[in-house]
């Protein structure tokens, strides 16, 4: 079955902090893979996403991914964090880039001062 | 600013009702999906249009219907409303233009059933 499992509901970092959050991914063919953010009364936003090539992948607002075909994993980072970063994130993973989006169930983000 | 919109923001209805929500979306994204998104969970994929035909669908009943316009606006139809039907629903358009083609979602239609 394909599925994305985002292991961590909800994660509490101190502003300045690194960050980390975890995707698991289950899927058939080549995934392509997607990480989106979304804000109280927002739409989701999309930060990066990987097709193929180079498994780092540069996204926008600071944060960055690694593809890690081996782990099925596609964990999202970034090295310094913003209050302003406090959302929640959600992991995707789609057959090409059709917009017919398999999602995790999101990690909320919350940013100690 | 993603250019896609949706109305109404918010909407209450009752069990057994049928609800229309609208969404627009920029010139040229002639690629539409829907997604529910109950409270607490990520997005489900409910289906896509693409140029007004159906173009894939998960795995929701047929009492979820949609159409999708010339104009670039599209609706999500929902018949005998359940109350496990209330969440977000978020439309997406793309832009399949070369480099961009990324799919830009709207703020969403929260619906409530009672």
């Amino acid at each position: 079955a394909q599925s994305v499992t985002q292991p961590d509901i909800h994660i509490t970092v101190s502003e300045g902090a690194s960050l980390e959050l975890r995707c698991n991914y289950s899927y058939g063919a080549t995934p392509y893979l997607f990480w989106y953010v979304q804000s109280p009364g927002q739409g989701l936003q999309l930060l990066l996403k990987y097709f193929s090539g180079d498994t780092l992948v540069q996204g926008i607002k600071g944060f960055e991914a690694e593809f890690k075909r081996s782990q099925s994993s596609f964990n999202l980072r970034k090295p310094s964090v913003h209050w302003s970063d406090a959302a929640e994130y959600f992991c995707a993973v789609g057959p090409g880039n059709t917009g017919k989006l398999i999602f995790g169930q999101g990690t909320t983000l919350q940013v100690k001062p | 600013e993603t250019g896609v919109t949706q109305s109404p923001t918010h909407l209450i209805k009752t069990r057994g009702q049928q609800v229309t929500l609208r969404c627009s979306s920029q010139s040229g994204h002639n690629t539409v999906s829907w997604y529910q998104q109950a409270l607490g969970q990520g997005p489900q994929f409910i289906f896509q249009y693409y140029r007004e035909e159906e173009n894939g669908r998960g795995n929701f009943p047929p009492r979820f219907s949609g159409l999708q316009f010339p104009n670039y606006s599209s609706e999500l139809n929902v018949n005998a409303l359940e109350l496990d039907d209330s969440a977000l629903y978020l439309c997406a358009s793309r832009d399949t233009s070369f480099p961009t083609d990324t799919q830009y979602f709207g703020p969403g239609t929260r619906l409530t059933v009672l």
